[in-house]
């Protein structure tokens, strides 16, 4: 069966100090993977998405950056955090196109501070 | 891209069904109707998936108008578990690849109370 699994599940970073998270799929292969932010009482916005090893498409301007080394493997990652990068992080990945559901990852609260 | 149009937040009472609407007035003849439910401090979960026909699984069944452009959720008896933001997306063929693969952007959703 497949499973994601994203972590940390909590991070408290001081402002200007690096960042980098890791989501890793399993028991799939060539997964689409997205990355997701959601500040607090707010929807979920896209922050980029990639559909191959190295593919990576951004819908947002942003202090952030992603990569995909491996098939199954995507991190998200920042030189130097801003206090606006305070957030929850969601992975998420999908097979196929729209007939095909999506699933999420437990996420990744983060706080700048 | 296609947008859904949601109601803010809705309230239900507890074992009584839930009618969840949502609009997609520019939907595309191969746009797929997605929902997905978020609970407080968690991932979204998928919950039901419909092109032209009505759905039924073992979480919900989903209304698709005639003319496709507005769909139903309905949770048959809400329970005080089902309280979350359920989210309506559409999900496009559009370019080989990358286009699918785009078609997963969630709006802001439905905020569902289960009043006991």
């Amino acid at each position: 069966s497949q499973t994601i699994h994203q972590w940390p599940a909590t991070l408290v970073q001081p402002v200007g100090s690096p960042l980098s998270l890791e989501c890793t799929v399993e028991g799939t292969s060539n997964p689409n993977l997205y990355w997701y932010r959601q500040a607090a009482g707010r929807g979920l916005q896209l922050l980029f998405y990639s559909v191959g090893i190295g593919q990576i498409s951004s819908e947002v301007p942003q202090n952030l950056s992603a990569s995909r080394p491996q098939d199954r493997q995507f991190i998200l990652s920042s030189k130097k955090l801003l206090l606006s990068d305070s957030g929850f992080y969601l992975c998420a990945w999908s097979v196929g196109g729209m007939n095909t559901e999506a699933f999420f990852g437990q996420g990744t609260r983060l706080t700048v501070v | 891209d296609a947008k859904t149009t949601q109601p803010n937040s809705m309230e239900s009472n507890e074992e009584e069904p839930v009618h969840l609407p949502c609009n997609h007035s520019t939907i595309s003849g191969t746009d797929y109707i997605h929902w997905y439910r978020q609970l407080p401090s968690q991932g979204p979960e998928y919950v039901i998936h419909g092109l032209t026909s009505n759905v039924n699984n073992r979480m919900a069944s989903l209304a698709i108008a005639e003319d496709r452009k507005s769909s139903t959720l309905i949770l048959h008896r809400a329970t005080l578990r089902d309280a979350a933001v359920y989210y309506c997306i559409l999900r496009s063929r559009g370019v080989l690849g990358s286009g699918s693969a785009r078609q997963l952007t969630f709006g802001s959703g439905t905020q569902l109370t289960v009043l006991p």
